[in-house]
């Protein structure tokens, strides 16, 4: 069965420094991963996924994650975090071929402080 | 542009009436869902539809029911809404090739159900 476990409900950081958000996965099948971002009152849009292509995968926003599948980890950075960056983040995963269930992480909040 | 609209974004409805949630999308996406996702909480599959197939989740309680009339509308239901059904309520869609393979899903701005 499909899991993620989102190390940490809030993660503060202070303006221009590293972000580090970190997501641990459980597939029994080559996953598909996501990290989407939710904005307060508003739905979810995705940052970028993980297809097996790259393990470095490039999103938005200047955000990237590296898949890395001995570690089951898929954890997402930003070298310099913004204000506007402060927002909810989710990791999902999904497994391939197994239809449309996206399992997803019980979200990390993320504080930019100036 | 192109975008999944949820109407209305704010609901309040009384304990035990039934109440209708919206959605509509201009992707003409074949793959459309509900998510339901209380406070503080990651977003909970109820059910999706694939094209005109129905598929619910196995802990979707009965008291939830969606219906797509077409491509671009669909509806989420709630017969009987117990305190417990306050929540943001998610659209979503997606472009299916066929392999039923996860493609990215594009999400409304919710609708917060309130139930008094």
């Amino acid at each position: 069965a499909q899991s993620v476990t989102q190390l940490g409900s809030h993660v503060s950081v202070s303006e221009g420094a590293l972000v580090l958000l970190r997501c641990n996965y459980s597939s029994s099948v080559p996953p598909y991963l996501f990290w989407y971002v939710q904005y307060p009152n508003q739905g979810l849009q995705l940052l970028l996924k993980y297809t097996s292509a790259a393990t470095l995968v490039k999103g938005i926003n200047g955000f990237e994650a590296e898949f890395k599948k001995s570690e089951t980890s898929f954890h997402l950075t930003k070298p310099s975090a913004h204000m506007s960056d402060a927002a909810e983040y989710f990791c999902a995963v999904s497994d391939r071929g197994g239809g449309f269930k996206t399992i997803f992480g019980a979200g990390t909040r993320l504080f930019v402080k100036a | 542009d192109a975008m999944v609209i949820q109407n209305p974004r704010y609901q309040v409805t009384q304990f035990g009436k039934p109440v209708t949630l919206s959605c509509s999308q201009t992707l003409n996406h074949n793959v459309m869902y509900w998510y339901q996702q209380k406070s503080s909480q990651a977003p909970k599959l109820l059910f999706h539809y694939y094209d005109k197939d129905f598929n619910n989740e196995a802990d979707t309680p009965d008291n939830f029911q969606s219906r797509r009339p077409n491509t671009s509308f669909c509806f989420l239901d709630i017969r009987s809404p117990g305190l417990g059904d306050a929540a943001m309520y998610l659209c979503a869609t997606s472009k299916s090739s066929g392999a039923r393979d996860q493609e990215t899903q594009y999400f409304g701005p919710g609708t917060r159900l309130l139930v008094l």
